[in-house]
């Protein structure tokens, strides 16, 4: 159960987009589409911002958006809001049982 | 309103048990998988452990598996955790997370967060 590889940070100018890359293997990201993204703000507990993959839950932006080659997974944030501004983490179901996060990447809104 | 509540965090010495519990409303309880996750000071998130709505599947991160025991009750809508053979690197914020399926495996993707019990291991 290695963790999920993600960039330690990005950054980006209000509207621009920035996108999070999230590396994990042919046992967790490249054989399901069970991958989800949180954003977490500081001392708030994490929320869900994308799930299988694509989906996106009630009430989270579109600007917002998942997609998936191989074993790598990857968040876009079209439009950066200073609000977006937060920790994101990807997750992916690892077989058997098992869940594994990445370790997480700071977005930065210059 | 939708709401997990966790509670049962505190100081423990290294070595000795601790069992946290997550109190579920608003939703259904006996239909989601449930999930507890930690995050140490400062870091990342790390999924420690799932059951499925009835018990009949759960997994644990190899970093726990042998000393940690995830239960739930029905019932009481409520998910608990048995941490034995605590050790320092244990010591985290431990989150409470609702699945959006039944079980483990089909979406695994966490839309209710309690906001989290402190977990202590220190001599």
């Amino acid at each position: 159960q290695s963790a999920l590889t993600q960039p330690r940070s990005v950054s980006g100018s209000p509207g621009q987009s920035v996108t999070i890359s999230c590396t994990g293997t042919s046992s967790d990201v490249g054989s399901y589409n069970y991958v989800s993204w949180y954003q977490q703000h500081p001392g708030k507990a994490p929320k869900l911002m994308i799930y299988e993959v694509t989906k996106r839950p009630s009430g989270v932006p579109d600007r917002f958006s998942g997609s998936k080659f191989g074993n790598t997974a990857s968040l876009t944030v079209s439009g950066l809001q200073a609000e977006d501004e937060a920790d994101y983490y990807c997750s992916s179901y690892a077989g058997s049982n098992n869940l594994v996060f990445g370790g997480g990447t700071e977005v930065t809104v210059l | 309103e939708v709401q997990l509540v966790e509670s049962g965090g505190g100081l423990a010495q290294p070595g000795r048990s601790l069992r946290l519990s997550c109190a579920a409303s608003g939703f259904t309880f006996g239909d989601c998988a449930m999930h507890w996750v930690r995050q140490a000071p400062g870091k990342g998130l790390e999924w420690v452990s799932g059951i499925s709505w009835n018990g009949g599947s759960i997994g644990y991160a190899d970093s726990v598996r042998g000393r940690f025991t995830i239960s739930r009750d029905n019932a009481k809508n409520s998910l608990y955790l048995q941490m034995d053979s605590l050790r320092a690197d244990d010591t985290a914020l431990y989150f409470c997370a609702k699945d959006m399926a039944a079980a483990i495996g089909y979406t695994d993707a966490f839309d209710i967060w309690g906001q989290g019990t402190l977990v202590t291991v220190s001599s």
